[in-house]
């Protein structure tokens, strides 16, 4: 059983570079979440993907940062003009829609992946 | 602002004994709460959940406590081991929502032989 799986593990760009991260979830889910921990610190959420749907992208810096999760294919995370605070671990999740009676209405728990450790020079 | 509060950075128990994670929340449209386990340099492993409706999870060593009335909750794993040693991260999500977690800062539980 394969799970989320994430590449590259680490990355190292210079400022002002772009950086690419992705993100294939685990067979039969169809959410994907992107997650980012600065050092000392919890998980902070960033976007919320379907295939081919943002779904909620409210905690995605307003510049230089978008997200994709095409049709085929692993979700990407993109950075334009790194700079040095992007330094973190990105991790991205994945859920299958699973229907919970007791909360009434759909119900995910998410899976993570490894991470990629993103170092910006 | 901390919606998810993990106020002990880090803990230290013998192994056997009990390892009590504590975790407090502010906003009281959270509905279902989740403990995950992390080790250095991978990604958040989930351990346990609860909805709202329950006051009492247990999973093995694992057994997940939510006090509504005082926003609290706790993960208890009886008996500790090792192997537990990692840091446990508090996750919450909120009814309506899209499902986002927001999660505590963590705490670091170190489990000695």
């Amino acid at each position: 059983n394969a799970g989320v799986m994430q590449n590259p593990r680490h990355l190292v760009r210079r400022r002002g570079q772009e950086a690419r991260l992705r993100c294939s979830p685990m067979k039969g889910h169809s959410h994907v979440y992107w997650y980012r921990q600065l050092p000392e610190e919890g998980l902070k959420f960033m976007v919320y993907l379907q295939k081919e749907n943002i779904i909620d992208e409210s905690g995605m810096p307003k510049e230089r940062f978008s997200a994709e999760f095409p049709k085929e294919g692993p979700s990407i995370l993109r950075i334009q003009q790194v700079v040095r605070g992007d330094s973190a671990a990105y991790f991205c999740a994945s859920s299958p829609l699973v229907s919970n009676h007791e909360r009434g209405y759909y119900q995910e728990t998410q899976y993570f992946g490894p991470g990629t450790r993103l170092l910006v020079l | 602002d901390q919606q998810v509060k993990q106020n002990s950075p880090s803990l230290s128990v013998q192994e056997g004994r009990i390892s009590i994670l504590n975790c407090d929340y502010t906003n009281s449209m959270f509905d279902y709460f989740l403990w995950y386990k992390k080790y250095p340099a991978e990604g958040p492993t989930f351990l346990i959940s609860i909805s709202s409706i329950k006051d009492k999870n247990e999973d093995g060593r694992f057994t997940v406590f939510l006090n509504k009335s005082a926003k609290h909750l706790s993960l208890h794993i009886v008996p500790s081991q090792p192997g537990d040693s990692a840091v446990y991260f508090c996750a919450a999500s909120m009814k309506g929502g899209s499902e986002k977690l927001v999660f505590g800062k963590g705490t670091k539980l170190t489990v000695n032989p």
